[in-house]
C-alpha cells in the first residue's frame, strides 16, 4: 500500500509554545488528507478535513485557531498546534486518500506539554 | 450521523482460540466498512475492507462480511497468534465525504 510518512514521532514542549507536526504522502498525490486525535485508550477523533488548496474544514469543538492546518500541496500537510498547553497532549494521527481510493495512515505523533 | 459500535474489551485469549470482535453501524447512503489495527506506539494499519454488501474482506486470516440486512461487520480469525495482539478498530467510510468514522477499539491480548 502507499506510504504516509508523519513527523516528528514524538514531540515534548514547554506550555505556550507551538508545534509543527508533517504529513507527507511519499508515493501518491494525496487529494485529501485528515488529522485525527486519540486520547488514551480512545478511538480516533476527526478534528479537520483538508484539500489541497484550500482551507481546512474542522469538527464541530475542535478550535481552528488552535489547531493551525495548512495543506500547501498535493503530497504535504502541516498541523500546528498552537501556544500549547497540557491539555493538548495526545496522539495525533493524519491520513492521505486520493478521492474514492482508501485513507492510509501515518504513524502518528505523541506530543507531550510540560 | 454515522456510528459505529463495536464490542467492547479488553479480549483476552490463549494462542490458537478462535477470534470474534462484533461491528455494527448506522449510516446513510452506503458506506464503505474497514478494519484497522494499530500496534503500541504506532498508527493504523488497514488489515481489509468491504466496499457493498455481502463482499467479504479478508487478510492474514482474517474476515469480516458486509451485512447490510443486519447492519454488521464482525470481525473473525480461527487461529489468533501472539502476534495478533494489538487494539482493533471498525470503522466506516461515507460515500459522499470519504470521512472514516471510528468504533472505540478493542483491545485484544493473545497469551501464549
Amino acid at each position: 500500500g502507499a506510504v504516509v510518512s508523519q513527523h516528528p514521532s514524538w514531540v515534548i514542549c514547554k506550555s505556550g509554545t507551538s508545534v509543527k507536526i508533517e504529513c507527507r504522502s511519499l508515493d501518491f498525490q494525496a487529494t485529501t488528507m485528515f488529522w485525527y486525535r486519540q486520547f488514551p485508550k480512545q478511538s480516533l477523533m476527526l478534528m479537520a478535513t483538508s484539500n489541497e488548496g484550500s482551507k481546512a474544514t474542522y469538527e464541530q469543538g475542535v478550535e481552528k485557531d488552535k489547531f493551525l492546518i495548512n495543506h500547501a500541496s498535493l503530497t504535504l500537510s502541516t498541523l500546528t498546534v498552537t501556544s500549547a498547553h497540557p491539555e493538548d497532549s495526545s496522539f495525533y494521527i493524519c491520513s492521505a486518500s486520493r478521492g474514492a481510493t482508501e485513507a492510509f495512515f501515518g504513524q502518528g505523533t505523541r506530543l507531550t506539554v510540560v | 450521523g454515522d456510528s459505529v459500535t463495536q464490542m467492547e474489551g479488553p479480549v483476552t485469549l490463549s494462542e490458537e482460540a478462535f477470534l470474534t470482535i462484533n461491528c455494527t453501524y448506522t449510516a446513510t447512503g452506503y458506506p464503505s466498512l474497514f478494519w484497522y489495527v494499530q500496534y503500541p506506539g504506532e498508527g493504523l494499519q488497514l488489515l481489509l475492507k468491504a466496499t457493498k454488501a455481502d463482499d467479504k474482506g479478508s487478510n492474514k486470516g482474517f474476515e469480516a462480511t458486509y451485512r447490510k440486512e443486519t447492519t454488521s461487520f464482525h470481525l473473525e480469525k480461527g487461529s489468533v497468534q501472539v502476534s495478533d495482539s494489538a487494539v482493533y478498530f471498525c470503522a466506516l467510510r461515507d460515500s459522499s465525504n470519504y470521512k472514516l468514522t471510528f468504533g472505540k477499539g478493542t483491545l485484544l491480548t493473545v497469551n501464549p
